[in-house]
């Protein structure tokens, strides 16, 4: 069955980096599209970043444009969030989520990862 | 950006009960709409898509409704399993968002 584990949570300082991992099982990111969400501790859900299932288009929130960067290693089967400039903010659990539409961008999440926690302090 | 907005925030009800929860969202969606349910120290369930769609698995129970910018999640029977916080997502394009989510007590 379908399986979505993160790792490379973790505590870091503001303005430094960190790279979040998602290993799929179950099903290939060839053909499936794959967002990140993240959520605050305590607070509701945000969409963080999507990708195609060609890889071929990118999209982010605008509170993490031109400083996250997601992307994918298909022989891996495995999802990447690069997470560069942390703030405070950042601070959060965060999931990888597969799209419901398989090629064709769905924008909703059928399955979800564990979650990794993220907190970003001083 | 799409805004969207659920209430009650909190919603107190018995097993057995009939609940309903809207969201509201800032522009039209069309029928671009998801309900989640998440409990506390876990993922996030997809319950229902594209407004009234009834994910595989997901008890009869809940359903949706709406078009537009007003929808609604209902369970027509609660049951213990139920008590835990429901989100509305819209996917109308490229940017996604979430209401502030709507928690479900027990009474």
């Amino acid at each position: 069955q379908v399986q979505l584990v993160e790792s490379g949570g973790g505590v870091v300082q503001p303005g430094e980096s960190l790279r979040l991992s998602c290993v799929a099982s179950g099903f290939t990111l060839r053909r499936n599209g794959m967002h990140w969400v993240r959520q605050a501790p305590g607070k509701g859900l945000e969409w963080v970043a999507f990708i195609r299932y060609d890889g071929s288009n990118e999209y982010y929130a605008d509170s993490v444009k031109g400083r996250f960067t997601i992307s994918r290693d298909i022989s891996k089967n495995t999802l990447y969030l690069q997470m560069n400039s942390l703030r405070i903010e950042d601070t959060a659990v965060y999931y990888c989520a597969k799209d419901r539409g398989g090629i064709a961008a769905a924008g909703h999440f059928d399955s979800w990862g564990q979650g990794t926690l993220v907190t970003v302090s001083s | 950006d799409i805004q969207m907005t659920q209430s009650p925030s909190t919603l107190s009800a018995s097993v057995g009960d009939r609940v309903t929860m809207t969201c509201r969202a800032s522009q039209n969606i069309i029928t671009w709409l998801a309900w989640y349910q998440q409990k506390p120290g876990k993922a996030p369930k997809l319950l229902i898509y594209k407004a009234s769609s009834l994910e595989s698995g997901v008890p009869s129970r809940f359903s949706g409704s709406g078009s537009g910018t007003e929808f609604t999640l209902t369970i027509s029977s609660l049951q213990p399993d139920d008590f835990a916080t429901y989100y509305c997502q819209q996917y109308n394009g490229y940017l996604y968002t979430f209401g502030q989510g709507t928690k479900l007590e027990i009474k």
